[in-house]
């Protein structure tokens, strides 16, 4: 039963510690996407890997990292250095970017709440 | 630079009834357009989409409806039935752009 998998679903973290988000897939999804939401706002987002060893920023990259060294994995850390890091994540999936017509698989979202 | 913009943040019908969801958005390039389903602390699951080589996609209920000339889509909903009640994103992507781009959400709540 294929999909993507986002742990742990709460967060908690003191202010000034680096954090790190897991998602593995095992769609086999070449692929891989991290959002944000906060509320009354869209998805914005984070970073995205077309492959493995190769990611690219989104729009509110500032304050985040990430890595895609295996095809299944993509964890996102959210750093001392992003200034609301508060929020719900939420970690997606493509098939071939290429192919236009190819719809996000989405996780189940990881919520973050630093104090 | 908000693109896709969905300028209800909720909407609520009576069960039985059409619901009407509108998205907005400026950017001529996207020409893929797709909307999201998403209950509370769940991820958001595809719901349908269009491309921009059609003005009406339809799937069993739901039915897209794109005024590219507008730069408009809306998703209806017929018959409207409670389970409905979620937040609804559109969605858009451009075909030389590798991201996709959100609307803020609707609310729809279906009143039985």
């Amino acid at each position: 039963d294929g999909g993507i998998t986002q742990s742990p679903k709460y967060l908690f973290r003191k202010e000034g510690q680096n954090v790190t988000l897991s998602c593995e897939q095992n769609l086999n999804h070449d692929a891989m996407y991290w959002y944000r939401q906060d509320p009354g706002q869209g998805l914005r987002l984070i970073y995205y890997s077309q492959i493995v060893n190769d990611f690219q920023k989104g729009d509110i990259a500032e304050g985040y990292s990430v890595s895609r060294e295996k095809k299944e994995s993509f964890p996102l850390t959210v750093t001392s250095a992003q200034k609301n890091p508060t929020a719900f994540y939420l970690c997606a999936s493509s098939p071939d970017t290429e192919v236009l017509n190819s719809p996000l698989h989405f996780g189940n979202g990881t919520r973050l709440t630093v104090t | 630079d908000q693109q896709v913009k969905q300028n209800s943040p909720s909407l609520s019908v009576q069960e039985g009834r059409i619901s009407i969801l509108n998205c907005d958005y400026t950017n001529s390039m996207f020409d893929y357009f797709l909307w999201y389903k998403k209950y509370p602390a769940e991820g958001p699951t595809f719901l349908i989409s269009i491309s921009s080589i059609k003005d009406k996609n339809e799937d069993g209920r739901f039915t897209v409806f794109l005024n590219k000339s507008a730069k408009h889509l809306s998703l209806h909903i017929v018959p409207s039935q409670p389970g409905d009640s979620a937040v609804y994103f559109c969605a858009a992507r451009s075909y030389n752009n590798n991201d996709m781009r959100f609307g803020a959400g609707t609310r729809l709540t279906v009143k039985p």
